[in-house]
């Protein structure tokens, strides 16, 4: 089945720099991926999403990419804020169902 | 709209008893998703129920099960509870079922077995 790997697992940065987290998927006909963002002691919001027929999106300083031959995908934070802390999860759609990736803790030092 | 609502926010069972958890989605959103949640293994997909019908399903015992509501409001059961079924369990809904669509999450049910 789908399977989707997140790397890494903890990410501590400055603030005022960037941040990148890595997915992996498995499933050649994912054709969905979202991020969410958890902060502590809160529900999973959507904070950004692109398609497969897109290679990056967008949306102030936060963005996504997409190489579908490498089969992977990455959020990138720029000018880290402290409120970008939490814990961020991406995943991929197969069959209707999203799987999801095993979250990766973003920490923003001052 | 009102978000997703779950009840009980809180809960506390013991070894072997059951317990029923109930996920209101969102207005109009006819999909319902189930997640456990515990600290370092992120979101466990344990089903989705899209018009009554259960859609896809996590691997999961046969312990847990669900079931959907004519109006889209969803339970989920968890016979025979054991230690490891301590989690918070988040319940998601979304429009019309689309894998495009953007999941709304519930504010959890936590869940401890004693």
């Amino acid at each position: 089945g789908e399977n989707v790997e997140q790397h890494p697992s903890t990410l501590s940065v400055q603030e005022g720099d960037s941040a990148v987290i890595k997915c992996t998927y498995s499933d050649s006909a994912s054709n969905y991926f979202p991020w969410y963002k958890q902060e502590l002691g809160k529900r999973p919001q959507l904070i950004i999403d692109i398609r497969s027929n897109v290679g990056e999106k967008k949306d102030q300083r936060i963005a996504v990419t997409l190489n579908k031959t490498a089969k992977h995908f990455s959020l990138h934070i720029t000018e880290t804020q402290p409120e970008d802390s939490a814990v961020y999860f991406c995943a991929a759609s197969s069959n209707y169902q999203l799987i999801w990736g095993a979250g990766t803790k973003l920490i923003i030092k001052p | 709209k009102a978000g997703v609502t779950q009840t009980p926010r809180y809960l506390i069972k013991t070894r072997g008893q059951q317990v029923t958890l109930s996920c209101s989605p969102i207005s109009g959103h006819r999909s319902v998703s189930w997640y456990q949640q515990t600290p370092g293994q992120g979101l466990q997909f344990l089903f989705e129920y899209f018009s009554e019908t259960q859609r896809n399903k996590g691997n999961f015992p046969g312990r847990f099960s669900g079931r959907q509501f004519s109006n889209s409001r969803s339970e989920m059961n968890v016979s025979t509870l054991e230690l490891g079924d301590s989690a918070l369990y988040l319940c998601a809904s979304r429009d019309r079922g689309s894998s495009y669509n953007e999941q709304f999450f519930g504010p959890g049910t936590r869940l401890t077995v004693l």
